[in-house]
């Protein structure tokens, strides 16, 4: 079936460095939502993608969707302890079924 | 803030066994959905409801799984005959559409199976 590859696995920054996240759809998606989940919690809508080349920024978080809508990124800036959890997209393919990546896991280095 | 309710929180049960996981989806939602969670693992889609029966549902959805919408609240996820592999986080999430509509997901019952 169809798959949203996601990566990294993990990523370890010290607090303030940035984190990036990408994902990669092997067709095109109608639209791409992004999760986070929080150790040992649900996961929690951050924001939708819909057009072609989108991008969309939330204080410190940056998205993108690509122009062939099969690729899409998560880019933080500057990161706090509060950002740890893993992220997640989703990419919605021609049947509307959501495909989920495998996440991203955020670990803020001591 | 409205928000996904799920009981019960943890459900131990044996081998064999049935067990039905409870969900009172957001009142004005009208889209239903299971998903799982391995411990550490990616959220896994089992099976969208709509309109009183099922819209879509995973490779995971066998036959051992059923989902129901018992009264005007609650939205249940069955499971016949539980097997080791199933111990997982299992969410219930909705969402007011389907396509272009956020999922708001309930905080999961964890399920062991001993």
């Amino acid at each position: 079936g169809q798959q949203v590859m996601q990566i990294p696995q993990y990523q370890h920054v010290q607090e303030g460095e940035d984190f990036t996240t990408y994902c990669n759809s092997s067709t095109t998606l109608s639209n791409i939502q992004w999760y986070k989940q929080r150790p040992g919690g649900h996961p929690v809508f951050l924001i939708q993608l819909v057009k072609s080349g989108e991008v969309k920024k939330q204080k410190r978080l940056t998205f993108q969707f690509g122009e062939a809508k099969k690729n899409s990124s998560l880019h933080i800036t500057a990161t706090q302890t509060t950002d740890v959890g893993t992220y997640f997209c989703a990419g919605r393919d021609s049947n509307y079924q959501l495909i989920w990546g495998a996440g991203t896991k955020l670990i803020i280095k001591p | 803030e409205p928000e996904v309710t799920q009981t019960p929180s943890h459900q131990v049960t044996q081998m064999g066994q049935e067990v039905i996981l409870r969900c009172v989806p957001i009142s004005n939602h009208l889209y239903f959905y299971w998903y799982r969670q391995i411990l550490g693992q990616k959220v896994e889609f089992l099976v969208s409801f709509y309109n009183n029966e099922i819209s879509e549902k995973s490779e995971i959805f066998d036959d051992q799984f059923s989902v129901e919408r018992p009264d005007g609240s609650n939205f249940t996820l069955k499971i016949r005959s539980t097997k080791l592999e199933d111990s997982a986080m299992y969410f219930c999430a909705s969402s007011t559409g389907t396509g272009y509509y956020e999922q708001y997901f309930g905080p999961g019952t964890r399920l062991t199976v001993t």
